[in-house]
C-alpha cells in the first residue's frame, strides 16, 4: 500500500498570499495518478486536480498541481477567503487507493 | 446534473451490521463506464476508501476492510449499497458514496453529501 504524507500539517497564510502544499508518496505513483481535494467544514470533499496537474471542471486557474514520482505539490497562486479549508491528496496508481492525512490551510 | 444520496442506519449497535444505500440520479449505473465507491471519514479525521463496484456487480475492496465488507448494485433502482459487518466504535464515521470518471481511474469526481453512522450501544 502506498502511504501519502502531506506537509505541513497546518499552513497559516493571509488572503492574497501564495500557498504551497506538499504530498510525498512512500513509493513512486504510477502514471502520476495523483489527485487533490478540498474539504470545507460540514461538506463533502471537492475534486480539484487529477493526474497530478489537470484541473477538474470548474476549478479556478489559481489552483495548480505539479510533481511526479514520489513528490507532488498543490499551489494556490493568490489565496481567496474561500480557499481556507483542508486539502487532501490521493493516489490511484497502486492496487489500493489511499489518501494523505490532510493539510489545514488557515487564515493568519 | 449527477446527484448521489446516501441513506441508511444512523445508529448501529456494536457487533451488528452497518447498512447504507446510495441513490443515483442524473446518470444510469447501467450505462457502465464508471466505478462507484464508498469512502468514510471518522469525526475530525481523514478519508478512507472502502471499496468500489461496477455496474456488472464486480467489486474491489480495501485490503484492511475486505473481510467485513459487501457491496452490491441494484440496476433496476439505480442504486448501490454497502454492508459492513461486526461493527465497532472505530467504524463511526461519515460515509460518502462517490463516482469515479472511468472504471480504471479511481479518483473521485462526484460525491454525495455524506451520512453519519454512529456505532454505539
Amino acid at each position: 500500500e502506498i502511504v501519502l504524507t502531506q506537509s505541513p500539517g497546518t499552513l497559516s497564510l493571509s488572503p492574497g498570499e501564495r500557498a504551497t502544499l506538499s504530498c510525498r508518496a512512500s513509493q513512486s505513483v504510477s502514471t502520476n495518478y495523483l489527485a487533490w481535494y478540498q474539504q470545507k467544514p460540514g461538506q463533502a470533499p471537492r475534486l480539484l486536480i487529477y493526474g497530478a496537474s489537470s484541473r477538474a471542471t470548474g476549478i479556478p486557474d489559481r489552483f495548480s498541481g505539479s510533481g511526479s514520482g514520489t513528490d507532488f505539490t498543490l499551489t494556490i497562486s493568490r489565496l481567496e477567503p474561500e480557499d481556507f479549508a483542508v486539502y487532501y491528496c490521493q493516489q490511484y496508481g497502486g492496487s489500493s487507493y489511499t489518501f494523505g492525512q490532510g493539510t489545514k490551510l488557515e487564515i493568519k | 446534473q449527477l446527484q448521489l444520496q446516501e441513506s441508511g442506519s444512523g445508529l448501529v449497535k456494536p457487533s451488528q451490521t452497518l447498512s447504507l444505500t446510495c441513490a443515483v440520479s442524473g446518470d444510469s449505473i447501467s450505462s457502465g463506464g464508471h466505478s462507484w465507491s464508498w469512502i468514510r471519514q471518522p469525526p475530525g479525521k481523514g478519508l478512507e476508501w472502502i471499496g468500489y463496484i461496477y455496474h456488472t456487480g464486480t467489486t474491489y475492496y480495501s485490503p484492511s476492510l475486505r473481510s467485513r465488507v459487501t457491496m452490491s448494485v441494484d440496476r433496476s433502482k439505480n442504486q448501490f449499497s454497502l454492508r459492513l459487518n461486526s461493527a465497532t466504535a472505530a467504524d463511526t464515521a461519515v460515509y460518502y458514496c462517490v463516482r469515479s470518471p472511468q472504471t480504471w481511474l479511481i479518483y473521485f469526481e462526484s460525491w454525495g453529501q455524506g451520512s453519519l453512522v454512529t456505532v454505539s450501544s
